[in-house]
């Protein structure tokens, strides 16, 4: 089945490490994204990449790092520099970023850092 | 920018009743329109689109209709199930240079009883 694979579902980590979040896609789609969702709040955009090899920041990308190597992979990681990195992390891909292209969201990773 | 509102939540209502979440928005140009779904511990669906004026988006018995004259996109149901409980976002994704970003409102959570 295709779709949109986001590892760990939780993920634990003391403060001041580093941490990558893993999302994988076998949809075929081009442009992928990181939101951040936090209590109460709407999805914010931390970075998206159009095209491989390629990214760009969205609005809340200080602290954050990614990479675009291959199509299928969009890991996201969350540096010491994130003053409040714990929050719920979506990846979503589309088949391009503009038109009327949907998102499909994967399920998710809960980071908690202590 | 582009920004959505979203009624105050929580909503709690009675199995079989009337459900109106008011999404607002500012966006400049021609925005599609969106409502997403998100299930406990999941990721978001989307629920229904709407990509011009006066278009209604329909899906599992939830509609919305893209109102430029009052910026607005409000989501109904004529019957809700125990089911339906889950957080509605509203979103919308401007045209040009905006890259197939989406711009959320806060959600809202919706709790049905029997």
């Amino acid at each position: 089945d295709g779709g949109i694979t986001q590892s760990p579902k939780y993920l634990f980590r003391k403060e001041g490490q580093n941490v990558t979040l893993s999302c994988e896609q076998n949809l075929n789609h081009d442009a992928m994204y990181w939101y951040r969702q936090d209590p109460g709040q709407g999805l914010r955009l931390i970075y998206y990449s159009q095209i491989v090899n390629d990214f760009q920041k969205g609005d809340i990308a200080e602290g954050y790092s990614v990479s675009r190597e291959k199509k299928e992979s969009f890991p996201l990681t969350v540096t010491s520099a994130q003053k409040n990195p714990t929050a719920f992390y979506l990846c979503a891909s589309s088949i391009g970023g503009t038109g009327e292209a949907e998102q499909y969201f994967g399920p998710g990773t809960r980071l908690t850092v202590t | 920018g582009n920004s959505v509102t979203q009624m105050e939540g929580p909503v709690t209502l009675s199995e079989e009743a009337f459900l109106t979440i008011n999404c607002t928005y500012t966006a400049t140009g021609y925005p599609s329109l969106f409502w997403y779904v998100q299930y406990p511990g999941e990721g978001l669906q989307l629920l229904l689109k709407a990509t011009k004026a006066d278009d209604k988006g329909s899906n599992k018995g939830f509609e919305a209709t893209y109102r430029k004259e009052t910026t607005s996109f409000h989501l109904e149901k004529g019957s809700v199930q125990v089911s339906d409980s889950a957080v509605y976002f509203c979103a919308l994704r401007g045209g040009g240079t905006s890259y197939g970003k989406l711009t959320f409102g806060q959600g809202t959570i919706l709790t049905v009883h029997p």
